[in-house]
């Protein structure tokens, strides 16, 4: 089955710093998403980004289907921004399901 | 748009009894996705249904656990003779096509005594 990595596994920031993290998967696929598992558990959609790139506020996102990867920017960060940030990846078609990385454990300090 | 909606919140069971998780997917989506956090871990795919229909339950435990996705009425994921290794989060999620964004609830909460 397809393989999800995230790195780095723990990061801790400033408040105000920014921060890129990184995803890769190990073949083809036609759904990847960000999401961001705040301190009470609830799973937040960030991005739908199969390829390109997409801009939200403070985030970015990009996934470059051909290399296999894809990278979360979150700019200026807020205490708000703490939390685990997850990569999933989907084969589609029967394999709907969406195979998730370990996560990036994101800490920002006032 | 009410968006996907998971009850109980919070579950506790005694070892031995039946569990059952109730999730009702977004409006106009079909496609239903059960998937398990266990402690300090990422999310494990448990089954896929469409309505009244199984599409994969490759990550579903073979015993205790069932699914069901009626004509009418919430999606189902049902857990018989729960066991303390079963204390987990319980996420459904739902989309309108099978590779198409997928959307979560907020999960149930099993715990197990």
């Amino acid at each position: 089955g397809i393989q999800v990595e995230q790195s780095p596994p723990d990061l801790i920031l400033q408040e105000g710093a920014n921060s890129t993290l990184r995803c890769n998967f190990s073949d083809s696929v036609n759904n990847l998403q960000w999401f961001h598992q705040n301190p009470w558990g609830q799973l937040i959609n960030l991005f739908y980004i199969p390829s390109g790139t997409k801009q939200n506020g403070r985030l970015s996102a990009t996934t470059v289907a051909t290399e296999r990867y894809s990278l979360l920017y979150i700019s200026s960060s807020q205490t708000t921004d703490s939390g685990v940030y997850f990569c999933a990846v989907g084969g589609g078609g029967s394999q709907g399901n969406l195979i998730f990385g370990k996560g990036t454990k994101l800490s920002v300090k006032p | 748009n009410a968006g996907v909606m998971q009850n109980p919140r919070h579950l506790v069971r005694r070892r031995g009894q039946e569990a059952r998780l109730r999730c009702s997917p977004m409006k106009g989506h079909s496609h239903v996705y059960w998937y398990r956090q266990l402690p300090e871990e990422g999310l494990k795919f448990m089954v896929y249904l469409q309505k009244e229909n199984i599409i994969d339950e490759s990550g579903m435990p073979k015993e205790r656990f069932s699914a069901e996705f009626p004509k009418e009425g919430p999606s189902i994921l049902r857990i018989q003779q729960v066991v303390r290794g079963d204390s987990a989060a319980y996420f459904c999620a739902s989309s309108p096509t099978s590779d198409g964004e997928q959307f979560f609830g907020p999960g149930t909460r099993l715990t197990v005594l």
